[in-house]
Parts: structure tokens; sequence; C-alpha cells
């Protein structure tokens, strides 16, 4: 049981880099998800997709782009790293059933923007 | 929009202590609200959820939490805290969840 798998789980780059963080689950959920965690602010989404090709943006998607070709994958990009997204991201996918809004996270990937 | 107010940034007990913490939402319509922990080092996992039914909902290792309507409330309870109960805890609601700012609960053996 893989369930849900980031990779990788730190990653140092520089400014005006492009990094793409990956998204792996092995559970056919519909709905995943990327946040990413700040002191102060908690968990904020940044992006969502309610299935294959759907995405959608959430509270903090300025710098960001994703992309859902695949179901189990849900890769997030930074086009053009900046310091102020040196933060831990975290990947979390969900089904359509009645459990619908229990969020099943990844282990995170911890981002340094030099 | 909705949001989610946790008061309590830092919380610090000593084991067999009882525990509340605080969770206040701002939303208008039908809720969702769940509780996360998340152990140092590890990833975010469910403490407990409330949907619908009985607002008073327990989760795994001893927590409730009650939801009270009139008061857009859903605080997190454990009558006696263990050290491993240290983590950081956070309450969201709805599908996208909105998530409050956190708590760190530390606990003293």
């Amino acid at each position: 049981d893989a369930g849900i798998t980031q990779s990788p789980r730190y990653k140092i780059t520089e400014t005006g880099r492009q990094v793409t963080l990956m998204c792996h689950q092995t559970w056919s959920h519909s709905y995943m998800f990327w946040y990413r965690q700040d002191l102060g602010h908690g968990l904020r989404l940044i992006y969502y997709s309610a299935a294959a090709d759907i995405t959608d943006k959430g509270e903090v998607p300025d710098g960001y782009v994703v992309s859902r070709s695949k179901t189990e994958n849900f890769p997030l990009t930074l086009e053009s790293a900046t310091r102020s997204q040196t933060s831990v991201y975290f990947c979390a996918s969900s089904d359509r059933g009645r459990t619908k809004n229990i969020q099943y996270f990844g282990a995170g990937t911890r981002l340094s923007v030099l | 929009a909705q949001s989610v107010s946790q008061h309590n940034h830092h919380v610090i007990l000593s084991e067999a202590a009882s525990l509340e913490l605080g969770c206040n939402y701002s939303y208008g319509g039908t809720v969702n609200l769940f509780w996360y922990v998340q152990y140092p080092g590890q990833h975010l996992q469910l403490l407990l959820k409330y949907f619908s039914g009985d607002p008073l909902v327990k989760g795994i290792k001893g927590f409730e939490a009650e939801f009270i309507k009139s008061k857009f409330s859903f605080n997190l309870r454990k009558p006696s805290v263990q050290w491993s109960d240290t983590a950081e805890y956070f309450c969201a609601v709805n599908e996208k969840l909105t998530f409050g700012t956190g708590t760190r609960l530390t606990i003293i053996p």
C-alpha cells in the first residue's frame, strides 16, 4: 500500500530556476491538492484538481503551475523560483465517495530557494 | 469566503492534564469540519471529522471534538494527555480544507 508519495523530499534551488515537485498516488483518488506550509500561516491551498485534466486555483496560486494528465500524478511547477516560495509543500488526495472530504497527505517536500 | 481561527498558538501541558484546543470558523453554509495532527517530522493525518449527526465526535487516540453550530466552533478535547500527543494540531473546514494556523502542543513528561 504505497499511498501518496512526494519527490524529492528535500530540494535546494536558486532564484529564477524552474523546479518541479512530484506527487503520485496509488488509490485512484479523483481529487488531488497542493498546499504550502509556512510558520504563522498554517497550510494554504495552492492548486487542486477534481479529475484528470481538471485543475483550479486555490488561495495562493501565483508563481505556480500544475498539470494532471493522469489521475495518479499531480506535479507542481515553480516556473521561476523566488525566495518567498521557500516552504514545505504537501500533496494530498481524496476520493469522490462518502469519504471524499477526507484528505490523505504525502510526507512533504522541503524546498529552499536561495 | 471561509476562514478558520485557532487562537492558541502554543500550548504547554503536563502529562495527564486535560486539553482543549479552540477552533472557530467563518462560513455560512453547511460545514464539514476536521482536525488533523502532524507529529514531529511526519505528514498530516486525520484525527477526527464531523459531517453531520451527533455533534460530539470521537477520533483516534482518545481525542474528541464538539461541533457547536451557534458558536461556529469545533473545539478539540482530550481528558488526559500523554507525552506522545506532542504535535501540531490543525483545524480545517470543507472540501478544499481551509486550515487554521495550527496549534503547537507540547507535553511535558
